[in-house]
């Protein structure tokens, strides 16, 4: 069974650009988290999708926003984007929401210049 | 809120040694707990879980065991290997949801 990818593994974009990043889930999970990584800030929760809805939201600001799909597949879109939001971003998926079994795909490196 | 404290890094150990990575947490509740693996360029993967008070996750010779009493949920291996080198993050799940709060990660270098 194929993991979790995500799409495009290395980003270089612009201050004031905006970025969308994509997370296809491993086939049958309903259940698609995003998380933000940085050396400062360590593993940071953005969101939880679960059958097209947004179950769970952290503290970020709205510039960080997200979706997802009939077929599981979610995106994760950044707005005007700032020096600090260069950071690894992963997606996990698992069976539906209360699974204890998340997986993890390799992440999207974002820089912003 | 929800937090979670473990052992700064990075800890250095000679193949063949016994590895604790201390982690203790704060939550309100009964949460599940977690410890993930990252390999150097990869995502995090799981290595073990406990669901419950008492519980004892195990998985590739690693072992941690859900103490409610003194919050706590410390990573052990009798003997590690070069390849057990990665960072090691702790992480709380609360009751519902998928939201994980993580630890800041203990990097391990194990040398022959």
């Amino acid at each position: 069974k194929a993991g979790v990818t995500q799409t495009p593994r290395y980003l270089i974009k612009t201050r004031g650009q905006q970025v969308t990043l994509s997370c296809s889930p491993i086939s049958g999970h309903r259940s698609v988290s995003w998380y933000q990584q940085t050396p400062g800030q360590g593993l940071q929760f953005l969101f939880e999708y679960f059958s097209e809805t947004q179950r769970n939201k952290g503290n970020f600001p709205g510039r960080f926003s997200g979706r997802q799909f009939s077929n599981s597949r979610s995106e994760m879109n950044v707005s005007t984007l700032e020096l600090g939001d260069s950071a690894l971003y992963l997606c996990a998926s698992s069976v539906d929401t209360f699974s204890y079994e998340q997986y993890f795909g390799p992440g999207t490196r974002l820089t912003v210049t | 809120g929800d937090s979670v404290t473990q052992m700064e890094g990075p800890v250095t150990l000679s193949e063949e040694a016994f590895l604790t990575i201390n982690c203790t947490y704060t939550a309100t509740g009964y949460p599940s707990l977690f410890w993930y693996v990252q390999y150097p360029g990869e995502g995090l993967q799981l290595l073990l879980k406990a669901t419950k008070a008492d519980d004892k996750g195990s998985n590739k010779g690693f072992e941690a065991t859900y103490r409610k009493e003194t919050t706590s949920f410390h990573l052990e291996k009798g003997s590690v290997q070069v390849s057990d080198s990665a960072v090691y993050f702790c992480a709380l799940r609360p009751g519902g949801g998928n939201k994980l709060t993580f630890g800041t990660g203990t990097q391990l270098k194990v040398e022959l």
